[in-house]
């Protein structure tokens, strides 16, 4: 059965640290693999993806996350982190159809 | 296009009332799903669509839920005999067709947060 775990379900920065949020999974066949934000109230926005070919995959808002098949894991980082990308994020896996999402990640930036 | 709409956003009622939540997903998109968020937990998958089909559905699909699909277009996810622990929010997200350069991405509406006392 697929399965996806995030370890960092809280994460505090201040503005301009570094980020990066875990995401292991586990999935015995070709994966899609994604991450999701969802702000308070709403529903999810796709940060990124990935299918297959380069595994440093770039997305919107200046994330990117890198696959390592090995590890069987697709970290989410940022290098410099704003107050508006306080949210929640969620990594996502599927072979096919359905998506499997973590419990997701809490973010806070304090200014 | 204009992206998932979901009716309506907010829903509160008592404990055993039926409520049903549409979806409206993005046109031509001929894959829709439903999923179902608690408190605290990322979503979890209840049922997809291809066309007018019902095509799986989850254990977490109880005989309470039924959802459908008539024309391919909409959806619409009842709830009969709602209980506290149906409180969460309902996503909705379509998919384009195999066609589609896009067609391995879900999109997704705001939600329906349902709140049953």
């Amino acid at each position: 059965a697929q399965s996806v775990s995030q370890h960092n379900h809280h994460v505090i920065l201040s503005e301009a640290a570094s980020l990066e949020l875990g995401c292991n999974y586990s999935y015995g066949g070709t994966v899609n693999l994604f991450w999701y934000v969802q702000s308070p109230g709403q529903g999810l926005q796709l940060l990124l993806k990935y299918f297959s070919g380069d595994t440093l995959v770039q997305g919107i808002k200046g994330f990117e996350a890198e696959f390592k098949r090995s590890q069987s894991s697709f970290n989410l980082r940022k290098p410099s982190v704003q107050w508006s990308d306080t949210a929640e994020y969620f990594c996502a896996v599927t072979g096919f159809q359905k998506l499997v999402f973590g419990t997701g990640t809490r973010l806070l930036v304090s200014p | 296009d204009t992206g998932v709409s979901q009716d309506p956003r907010h829903k509160i009622t008592k404990r055993g009332q039926n409520v049903t939540f549409r979806c409206d997903p993005i046109s031509e998109h001929n894959r829709l799903y439903w999923y179902r968020q608690t408190l605290g937990q990322g979503p979890e998958f209840l049922t997809y669509f291809q066309n007018e089909a019902q095509l799986e559905k989850s254990r977490l699909l109880s005989d309470r839920f039924s959802a459908e699909r008539p024309k391919g277009s909409f959806s619409t996810l009842e709830i009969q005999r709602t209980e506290q622990g149906d409180s969460a929010m309902y996503l909705c997200a379509s998919r384009p067709p195999m066609t589609s350069g896009k067609h391995n991405e879900q999109f997704f509406g705001p939600g329906t947060r349902l709140t049953v006392l």
